[in-house]
């Protein structure tokens, strides 16, 4: 089973910030947690990953508390290509850690 | 990021016959998971396939029904075997180079 919490559905306006929440009360010390997003009749998209510090790339920063038990997928600047299903999943890192996919977060981005 | 091909991309079957799906990755990877997605539904993990040793395969799933096949480091193929209409899906291979990539995905009609 999945181990994350993610609300089914939240909408953001275009060009504001998109903040993504994802529970993991029960993640281990050596889990990540990775975010991906599927867009529609597309495979799943890597967006970004972190241990327990913030991390932030070119698409997305990921913001993660400090026990550990949650953490937030921000958007910055959304656009209406930014509507998707976003996954939160947390998984060992580069040893056949397999990810594990619950229901994720639709994001509905509107002009 | 990994260059993922599969094919065949998309396929209408009958009842009862079978469908090989293969994998082709632009580089070397150590594992290759496989998943299938339903209609509406998220992704659920099939089996994960190393190379040189016989997959392992999540709840649910069985080999009979889903073999799988890792010949090299580049390339997999799935079987969906004795197919009925409940098979209908979208399945997806993902290698893992650090973090796991997804390719377009097959998908699978059974009439």
């Amino acid at each position: 089973d999945a181990k994350t919490t993610q609300p089914t559905s939240m909408d953001c306006a275009e060009g504001r910030a998109a903040n993504l929440p994802c529970n993991h009360s029960t993640i281990s010390g050596n889990e990540y947690v990775y975010w991906y997003r599927q867009i529609h009749s597309q495979g799943p998209q890597y967006i970004i990953h972190g241990l327990k510090n913030n991390e932030t790339n070119e698409m997305a920063s990921l913001i993660i508390t400090e026990d550990r038990k949650s953490s937030t997928l921000i958007l910055p600047h959304a656009t209406l290509r930014d509507t998707a299903v976003y996954y939160c999943i947390v998984a060992i890192y580069n040893q056949g850690g397999k990810l594990i996919f619950g229901q994720g977060t639709e994001l509905s981005v509107k002009p | 990021s990994a260059v993922i091909s599969q094919k065949p991309s998309r396929d209408i079957c009958q009842r009862g016959t079978s469908l090989t799906i293969q994998c082709q990755v632009d580089s070397q990877v150590t594992m290759m998971f496989w998943y299938r997605q339903q209609p509406g539904q998220s992704l659920t993990l099939i089996a994960t396939a190393n190379q040189g040793s016989e997959a392992t395969y999540e709840s649910g799933f069985v080999i009979d029904k889903f073999p799988i096949s890792r010949p090299n480091l580049t390339f997999s193929t799935l079987t969906v075997s004795n197919m009925s209409p409940e098979d209908s899906s979208i399945y997806l291979c993902s290698p893992e180079r650090g973090k796991q990539f997804f390719g377009p995905g097959t998908r699978l009609t059974v009439l």
